[in-house]
């Protein structure tokens, strides 16, 4: 079975922090992606790659950046934490497609930004 | 429809009853159309993936249709029960998007024993 592993379930961070959530995945997946899930908003995209050292921005980048300097890994960077950025992250990995191939996810990390 | 939606947004259903709910996606240039099941404190997993219209995928009690001309999907659950209490998400993918999803906001079902 494909894990996907994210390194912290809660956090709890201060205004201004600069904030690191990891993820890794063991099934060789080129594709990975970082969402946030709010209440009545559903699953968003903040940003995802494609291969190593590639990234591509989704729809709400602002205010995050990401790393994937080996495959297995894909880090989401808060560089300066505001509280609007308490939600809950999702991490996905997929392999190379279209579109077709089903996303396999960890199991989330609660974030609060104090 | 510029983006996926879902509808209703929650349903509570008798353990028995059967169900269904209906996500609507944009149709033009449409690639695939995922279902998940996300229960809770667990990680959102796969259902089915479509990609032809008319498709229809089972798995159990579960099943999903798949309209890509009038862009629409239904996913029915047969017999529901306390176990398929959970969140489930629809996502599509237009062709060219390298993987991307946009997902709907999700119907959340509770079903009570």
């Amino acid at each position: 079975d494909v894990k996907v592993t994210q390194s912290s379930r809660y956090l709890v961070k201060r205004t201004g922090e600069k904030v690191f959530l990891e993820c890794v995945q063991d099934m060789d997946h080129e594709n990975m992606f970082w969402y946030r899930q709010d209440p009545g908003l559903g699953l968003r995209l903040i940003y995802f790659s494609y291969d190593v050292k590639m990234k591509e921005k989704g729809d709400i980048p602002e205010g995050y950046s990401v790393s994937r300097e080996k495959k297995e890994r894909f880090s989401l960077i808060l560089e300066s934490a505001s509280t609007n950025q308490t939600s809950m992250y999702l991490c996905a990995s997929s392999h190379r497609g279209q579109g077709h191939q089903p996303q396999h996810f960890g199991d989330g990390t609660r974030l609060s930004i104090l | 429809i510029l983006n996926v939606e879902q509808s209703p947004q929650s349903l509570h259903v008798q353990e028995g009853d059967s169900t269904n709910f209906t996500c609507s996606f944009p149709s033009s240039n449409f690639y695939a159309l995922h279902w998940y099941r996300w229960e809770t404190a667990k990680s959102p997993e796969a259902l089915f993936v479509m990609t032809l219209n008319g498709d229809e995928k089972k798995k159990g009690r579960i099943s999903a249709t798949l309209n890509t001309k009038e862009g629409y999907s239904y996913l029915y659950i047969k017999g529901s029960q306390p176990e398929d209490s959970a969140t489930y998400l629809c996502a599509s993918t237009a062709a060219g998007n390298t993987g991307k999803l946009i997902f709907g906001q999700g119907t959340t079902l509770q079903v009570k024993p």
